[in-house]
């Protein structure tokens, strides 16, 4: 079975901290999401990378970065996390990139729930 | 700016009872796919469906992708108290990416 493992389920910061989330797949996918989820908004895609050392922005990446210095792990960094980015941080991975109108399945992870204060 | 519209938002119904959700869009997909979400839990695919007017089967789950593969439904016979959830919706855009559904988040009472 895919596992998909977030280090933190839960989390409480103060505005201005650095925030580490981590993310874990053991199923050697190449393709690592970073999305959030919001009431009424559903997934919104933070990030995306498709190899090590190698990333794409998503929709919304703006206060964000992320790092994959391996191919199991996928960072996200919240380099002085405000208020507004209280939200549920949901960790995604799938295999190789989509052949023309073929889908991958994107395995997630449980979610870390993060409250900035 | 691709969107995916979900209705009903919220949904309560009695054990027995059939529903079905919609997905819509003014966009076209390559493909579509459902999740469902429950409380604590990251979404699980049920389904991916890829050509147009396709409809695929899952035991009392029926999905179906519009014809012109903008839209999706999917429609629950006899739901069960274990149908309960957050259902999603994604359309797939591009090479990787996915836009996802505002989601709608089913109860099913017993």
């Amino acid at each position: 079975d895919v596992k998909v493992t977030q280090s933190s389920r839960y989390l409480v910061k103060r505005t201005g901290e650095k925030v580490f989330l981590e993310c874990v797949q053991d199923m050697d996918h190449e393709n690592m999401f970073w999305y959030r989820q919001d009431p009424g908004l559903g997934l919104r895609l933070i990030y995306f990378s498709y190899d090590v050392k190698m990333k794409e922005k998503g929709d919304i990446p703006e206060g964000y970065s992320v790092s994959r210095e391996k191919k199991e792990r996928f960072s996200l960094i919240l380099e002085s996390a405000s208020t507004n980015q209280t939200s549920m941080y949901l960790c995604a991975s799938s295999f190789q990139l989509r052949l023309a109108g073929g889908p991958e399945t994107q395995y997630f992870g449980p979610g870390t729930r993060l409250l900035v204060l | 700016t691709q969107l995916l519209e979900q209705s009903p938002q919220f949904l309560s119904i009695q054990e027995g009872e059939n529903l079905t959700v919609y997905c819509n869009s003014s966009s076209v997909f390559s493909s579509l796919q459902w999740y469902r979400q429950e409380p604590g839990e990251g979404p699980v695919l049920l389904v991916t469906v890829v050509t147009g007017g396709e409809v695929k089967k899952l035991k009392r789950l029926t999905f179906q992708f519009g014809d012109a593969r903008k839209d999706s439904s999917l429609h629950i016979t006899a739901a069960q108290p274990g149908d309960t959830g957050l259902y999603l919706c994604a359309g797939a855009s591009g090479t990787y990416k996915y836009i996802f559904g505002t989601g709608t988040r089913l109860k099913v009472l017993a």
